[in-house]
């Protein structure tokens, strides 16, 4: 079985730009959750999907936003970029069938804003 | 906001040694969840616990669920060189709506000295 996949798995970007990440979640896994890692703060939790209606969002600005498909493969998307959002870039997927089910992640996408 | 408290941040120890990680909280959690991450790769789950003093162990790892429902703890034993890596904990909050969202703690940085 196919784990969690996040393409690409670096991107460097310049200040202003934007950038689109990609997560495939695992086979028959609904919910797709995004998170920001950074030495100084760790994992933080950006937005959740599921069934393609975001549930819950993270304390980030509205440059970060996402989507979810019909086929539960997510987007992120980061607009006016700054230098501190050089962060890895964390996918990761649940079934979610009831209650509350753990999250399985993928390698994660490190972006570079110069 | 929910914070968790994990310690040690970092571990220095020989290879056969046991290992003792925690993570307390002022807030209560519904699960608790323990990853370990490598270098260049996402957080892969070592263990969940999903009841107030539960005990649970996979291999040489066991981890308990504070009976409190603010703590946890994961001990290593007989540690290996590979167990080298980040162990970070986690604990979901009461759902709302259904959301996965983790709080993660910092993590400990394991190095173990064949």
């Amino acid at each position: 079985k196919a784990g969690v996949t996040q393409t690409p798995r670096y991107l460097i970007k310049t200040r202003g730009q934007q950038v689109t990440l990609s997560c495939s979640p695992i086979s028959g896994h609904r919910s797709v959750s995004w998170y920001q890692q950074t030495p100084g703060q760790g994992l933080q939790f950006l937005f959740e999907y599921f069934s393609e209606t975001q549930r819950n969002k993270g304390n980030f600005p509205g440059r970060f936003s996402g989507r979810q498909f019909s086929n539960s493969r997510s987007e992120m998307n980061v607009s006016t970029l700054e230098l501190g959002d050089s962060a890895l870039y964390l996918c990761a997927s649940s079934v979610k069938d009831m209650g509350f089910t753990p999250l399985h992640f993928g390698n994660g996408t490190r972006l570079t804003v110069t | 906001g929910q914070q968790l408290n994990q310690s040690p941040q970092s571990m220095f120890i020989q290879e056969g040694e046991d290992v003792s990680m925690n993570c307390t909280s002022s807030s209560i959690f519904n699960t608790w969840l323990w990853y370990k991450q490598e270098p260049g790769e996402g957080p892969v789950l070592l263990i969940a616990l999903y009841k107030a003093g539960e005990l649970t162990s996979n291999g040489r790892l066991t981890a308990q669920f504070g009976i409190t429902r603010k703590d946890s703890f994961l001990n290593i034993s007989a540690s290996i060189p590979s167990d080298v890596g980040i162990y970070f904990c986690a604990g979901q909050l009461k759902a709302q709506g259904g959301s996965e969202k983790l709080v993660f703690g910092k993590g400990t940085k394991l190095t173990v000295n064949p």
